[in-house]
């Protein structure tokens, strides 16, 4: 059971660049997230997503772009990568529970991105 | 707003020592909490819940509505607790969005 895959592990990127950070998990989960994690920080939600087909903003999403065309799979897309990015990335999945409660986040092992 | 404040980055304790990391949290509809660990070179994981109001590790939090907060604590710290611990708050209704905190790293030293 691999839960919450993460790829790459590891990018650099030049300024300008575009890329795409793929985060699969395999437990059938319906809402999937992405946060980045920033010294002093914590971690800040990006995009997140409560089944295919739905995506909403979270608390820093300038910058980056998701879709959510399967259950499985949630990409988060830098358009045009800027320092300011440079961060470690994680990817979060869990089932939306039941009367209004969360179900405990599982999480991917993250992915450390630079930004030259 | 919503809003979960961990005001120590670091806490430096000795083996055997109580620990206390506090967690303060600002939602005006019915909060959920987490506290989540981080160990070196490990993934981010659930460490409990609020609502199962059970010990992991000889880890407890106790939600305390009147003071909006949900401290971590532990009477007798372990070298193998030292990681990063961050506390959560879960939006009511909301699927799985949560509000981290900014985290506190924990260090035990022998």
């Amino acid at each position: 059971n691999a839960g919450v895959t993460q790829t790459p592990k590891f990018q650099v990127l030049k300024t300008g660049q575009s890329m795409t950070l793929q985060c699969a998990q395999d437990m059938n989960h319906e809402y999937m997230s992405w946060y980045r994690q920033d010294p002093g920080m914590g971690l800040r939600l990006i995009h997140y997503s409560v089944g295919a087909g739905i995506t909403d903003q979270g608390e820093v999403p300038n910058g980056y772009n998701v879709s959510r065309s399967t259950t499985e799979d949630f990409p988060l897309r830098l358009l045009s990568a800027a320092p300011s990015q440079t961060s470690v990335y994680f990817c979060a999945s869990s089932s939306t529970g039941t009367g209004g409660l969360n179900q405990p986040q599982h999480f991917g092992d993250g992915t450390r991105l630079s930004i030259l | 707003a919503q809003r979960v404040t961990q005001p120590e980055k670091l806490l430096s304790v000795f083996k055997g020592a109580p620990v206390e990391l506090k967690c303060n949290y600002s939602y005006s509809g019915s909060p959920e909490l987490f506290w989540y660990v981080q160990y070196s070179r490990q993934r981010l994981q659930l460490l409990l819940r609020h609502i199962s109001r059970e010990s992991i590790k000889g880890f407890t939090a106790d939600l305390n509505k009147g003071e909006t907060s949900f401290h971590l604590k532990k009477p007798f710290a372990q070298e193998e607790d030292s990681a990063m611990y961050y506390c959560a708050l879960g939006l009511y209704n909301q699927g799985g969005k949560l509000i981290f905190g900014q985290g506190t790293e924990l260090s035990v030293k022998p």
